[in-house]
């Protein structure tokens, strides 16, 4: 079965602790991206990555980190700078970057603060 | 940047009838807009795209128009039913960064039975 696949579902995070979200996908597809989406909200763009090793930030990178040493793989760090991390995270995919490109989205991480 | 507007903020229907949403985007150089549909606590799914070289298309009760002299697209579902219930997004790319899409801020449609 090709797709997303994002883990956990669910993630608690204690004050002062960094969390890290999984992301990988099996479309042979070379950009990745991740979004939040907060309730009654539309999405919005935290990192994008059109190849390995290479990545930018979006509109809300603050708070947030990124890696892309596989290109299956683009995991998502929330950091304790991130003050206002409870969201919805998701990550998409597209075959090459670019808008004209169609992004498949995972099941999305719900996040938590304790 | 490119801006996208999308309108209603939410949609009640009743079972059978037609709903209509309406995006608005502001950058002319644009020429892919997808629509999308999520489930409660569930990730986006794409249900149709339309490219600027054609004005509509349809997929089954789902159709998507264009007019790019006006800049906006919009959704039509036709007949309704109870599953169509679900948050729609429209997008638009933007070209000034070539690998983003900027998503208008949603419509929840509810059908009503």
């Amino acid at each position: 079965d090709g797709g997303i696949t994002q883990s956990p579902k669910y993630l608690f995070r204690k004050e002062g602790q960094n969390v890290t979200l999984s992301c990988e996908q099996n479309l042979n597809h070379d950009a990745m991206y991740w979004y939040r989406q907060d309730p009654g909200q539309g999405l919005r763009l935290i990192y994008y990555s059109q190849i390995v090793n290479d990545f930018q930030k979006g509109d809300i990178a603050e708070g947030y980190s990124v890696s892309r040493e596989k290109k299956e793989s683009f995991p998502l760090t929330v950091t304790s700078a991130q003050k206002n991390p409870t969201a919805f995270y998701l990550c998409a995919s597209s075959s090459i970057a670019g808008g004209q490109e169609t992004q498949y989205f995972g099941p999305g991480t719900r996040l938590l603060v304790l | 940047g490119e801006n996208v507007e999308q309108h209603p903020s939410t949609l009640s229907v009743q079972e059978g009838d037609s709903a209509v949403i309406k995006c608005t985007y502001s950058d002319s150089a644009s020429n892919y807009f997808p629509w999308y549909k999520q489930e409660l606590g569930k990730g986006p799914q794409l249900i149709i795209d339309i490219r600027s070289n054609v004005g509509e298309k349809k997929d089954q009760r789902i159709a998507v128009t264009l007019n790019k002299t006006a800049k906006h697209f919009s959704l039509h579902i036709t007949e309704t039913q109870p599953e169509d219930s679900a948050v729609y997004f429209c997008a638009a790319p933007e070209y000034s960064s070539a690998s983003k899409i900027i998503f208008g801020s949603g419509t929840r449609l509810s059908i009503r039975p």
